[in-house]
């Protein structure tokens, strides 16, 4: 059936050090794959997505990354900053793209 | 930058209550859904709307949920006779294609505690 997982619950970073949170998949069928990131109290803000015909997409200081060899999925974070603390989830539609399924998220903590 | 926006932000009701959550999503925006997230855990899908009918829903959205558009701009989700169980945040989201191709964009929530 499908998944999306993370492989670590919790990532602590120093300020101005990159940040890399990894994101794995099981339905070699996905075709679309976004990033989003959920500050305490707030709802999944978008951040960046990409498609299956990529390996490669960057945006403001992000870039996600995606091997669909291995069906693992990467986003980086340049410099961060105390203001990227949050929770980062990837998430894929899934049935009749209707839904969204997120994975259970990593926990980005920037120490100053 | 649009956005979707949630009311109330935080809702109290007892137990066996009906509540209505209220959601503006971006106005040119065709797709509307609602998720939850019970405290600590993932976020979960519950319904999505298109052209004024359900497009899909989990099994969590039994018969005490109901969604509808009453108007142009806004978007519910009322729960007929709440359970201690219901006690989440609920999230709307909308998209302005189906989501093989959009992302959805999301509200802030509201949070609903259930005594």
């Amino acid at each position: 059936g499908e998944s999306v997982g993370l492989h670590l619950p919790t990532l602590s970073v120093q300020e101005g050090d990159n940040s890399i949170i990894n994101c794995a998949y099981s339905n070699s069928a996905s075709d679309y794959f976004i990033w989003y990131k959920q500050e305490s109290g707030k709802g999944p803000q978008f951040i960046i997505d990409i498609r299956s015909n990529m390996d490669k997409r960057q945006g403001q200081r992000v870039t996600v990354l995606l091997n669909k060899t291995v069906k693992h999925l990467s986003l980086q974070i340049a410099a961060t900053q105390p203001g990227d603390s949050a929770v980062y989830f990837c998430a894929e539609p899934s049935g009749g793209y209707q839904k969204v399924t997120f994975g259970t998220g990593t926990k980005l903590q920037v120490i100053p | 930058e649009p956005e979707v926006t949630q009311t109330p932000s935080h809702q109290v009701t007892q137990m066996g209550q009906e509540v209505i959550l209220r959601c503006v999503p971006i106005s040119n925006h065709l797709y509307f859904y609602w998720y939850r997230q019970i405290l600590g855990q993932k976020v979960e899908f519950l319904v999505s709307f298109y052209n004024n009918e359900i497009s899909e829903k989990s099994e969590i959205f039994d018969d005490q949920f109901s969604v509808e558009r009453p108007d142009g701009s806004n978007f519910t989700l009322k729960i007929r006779s709440t359970k201690l169980e219901d006690s989440a945040m609920y999230f709307c989201a909308s998209s302005e294609v189906g989501t093989g191709d959009q992302p959805q964009h999301f509200g802030d929530g509201t949070r609903l505690s259930i005594l």
